[in-house]
């Protein structure tokens, strides 16, 4: 069973509107969460990351908010913009030996 | 720096051939992973390593070896390519001392077997 869930598989949104990219998870221990981009033909990138103690975390038109009674995260884009067009992935730093889980991605697209 | 890199970048394969992927970082990382990327599936990881001549298994590591006689190298062999192997592998790195440290990704290697 998924442990980390995107359950939207894509998204479109407007120029210039808000973008919000949604994200699950199961483990109330999961301690560290971060979203990565993929362009096609190219590898993730990281984006932007929050720790279980905060529940926001900002970057320019990035900001990510974690809900931990719901184990909730998103990713809020504003303004979105064309070169924001990718597939954004969420993924869980989780225990000891620092591996990622991930979920299976979300592929956004903004409209001129 | 170049980050990392792989190679190659694309590969045809039959079914029974072996082949190795090589993945290099020059970032001094001490972490190196090996990802699998099919459609509807996300990235799983295949094996990974915690420093040089140190390798483990990850979530998928069927069909896979693996090795890191290097720091910034580590190669991912396929023994007898199976279809199933069909996938974009996608290598990563990071130095791990803290939660907070990202993975850094290679741009992938799409290999096809027939």
């Amino acid at each position: 069973d998924q442990q980390v869930k995107q359950n939207s598989p894509s998204l479109s949104v407007q120029e210039g509107r808000i973008s919000i990219l949604n994200c699950d998870y199961t483990n109330s221990m999961f301690d560290y969460f971060l979203w990565y981009k993929k362009y096609p033909a190219e590898g993730p990138t990281f984006l932007i990351s929050i720790s279980s103690i905060k529940d926001k975390n900002e970057d320019g038109r990035f900001t990510v908010f974690l809900n931990k009674s719901a184990k909730h995260l998103s990713l809020h884009i504003v303004p979105s913009q064309p070169g924001d067009s990718a597939v954004y992935f969420c993924a869980v730093n989780a225990g000891n030996n620092r591996k990622l889980i991930w979920g299976l991605g979300t592929s956004l697209a903004v409209n001129p | 720096n170049a980050g990392v890199t792989q190679t190659p970048k694309f590969r045809v394969l039959k079914t029974g051939q072996s082949m190795t992927l090589l993945c290099a970082q020059d970032m001094n990382h001490e972490y190196m992973y090996w990802y699998r990327q099919d459609p509807g599936m996300g990235l799983r990881l295949i094996h990974y390593s915690v420093g040089e001549g140190t390798t483990a298994k990850g979530e998928v590591p069927d069909g896979y070896n693996v090795s890191r006689l290097k720091k910034q190298n580590f190669l991912l062999g396929l023994e007898s390519a199976a279809p199933s192997q069909t996938s974009v592998y996608f290598c990563a790195s990071s130095h791990q001392r803290a939660v907070t440290d990202t993975q850094y990704f290679g741009p992938g290697t799409r290999l096809t077997v027939l």
